[in-house]
């Protein structure tokens, strides 16, 4: 069974320019999330979709931060502008339901530098 | 408060020995809980899940204490390939599935 994929694998921009991360969960998955890692840190959720619906999304910074899931499969997180802050590990994972007990699965993350 | 805290470490320890990682959780309401297995530079896996009762798989033993809000991973007989950074991970009752995770504790076993 393939796992969740993410591109790119990395990227460098300087501040207050755009970048667009990209993520494909676990074939027939419901829920996905993005999450960010910034260096010495554990994973904080910044938005979960169930299919194409948000869930919950009150830790995405929503003045720079956006994400979509239109057709419910693929999603892609958007940062604009980017600021020095945001150099981290952004992390998908999908699970089958969204149920407490559910194990989420990531994928290998996309790291960003911002200079 | 942090909602999840966590030793950092790192723990330094010879091949073989048992090491204990302690976690403890600010909301009591959080319903279910999970320890996380992070290698350097790659993405958090599921190691186990944490019961009210204890669970064991292997050399891993966690522990769950509610009324202490305390979570514990006990790795007996420790292996070079178990060095890697152990995630306490916490979700809130009736939160979907969302994960709070705590900031890491390093482990590394050495010869």
């Amino acid at each position: 069974e393939a796992g969740v994929a993410q591109s790119p694998r990395y990227k460098i921009i300087e501040k207050r320019q755009s970048v667009a991360f990209w993520c494909n969960p676990i074939s027939g998955h419901a829920t996905l999330y993005w999450y960010q890692q910034i260096l010495g840190q554990g994973p904080k959720l910044l938005i979960q979709f169930q299919n194409n619906g948000v869930v919950d999304d009150s830790q995405l910074p929503k003045d720079r931060f956006s994400a979509e899931r239109l057709k419910g499969v693929d999603s892609t997180l958007k940062i604009q502008p980017a600021k020095l802050e945001d150099s981290a590990v952004y992390l998908c994972a999908s699970s089958p339901f969204g149920g407490n007990q559910e194990t989420q699965y990531f994928g290998p993350g996309t790291r960003l530098l911002v200079l | 408060r942090k909602e999840v805290e966590q030793d950092p470490g790192p723990f330094n320890v010879p091949e073989g020995a048992t090491v204990a990682f302690n976690c403890t959780y600010s909301n009591s309401a959080s319903q279910s809980f999970f320890w996380y297995r992070q290698d350097c530079r790659k993405e958090p896996k599921l190691l186990m899940s944490v019961y009210s009762s204890g669970n064991e798989d292997g050399r891993f033993t966690a522990q769950l204490n509610r009324a202490s809000q305390y979570i514990s991973l006990l790795i007996r007989d420790s292996k070079l390939s178990d060095s890697a950074t152990y995630l306490c991970v916490v979700n809130l009752r009736g939160g979907g599935n969302k994960l709070t995770f705590g900031t890491g504790t390093q482990l590394k076993v050495e010869l």
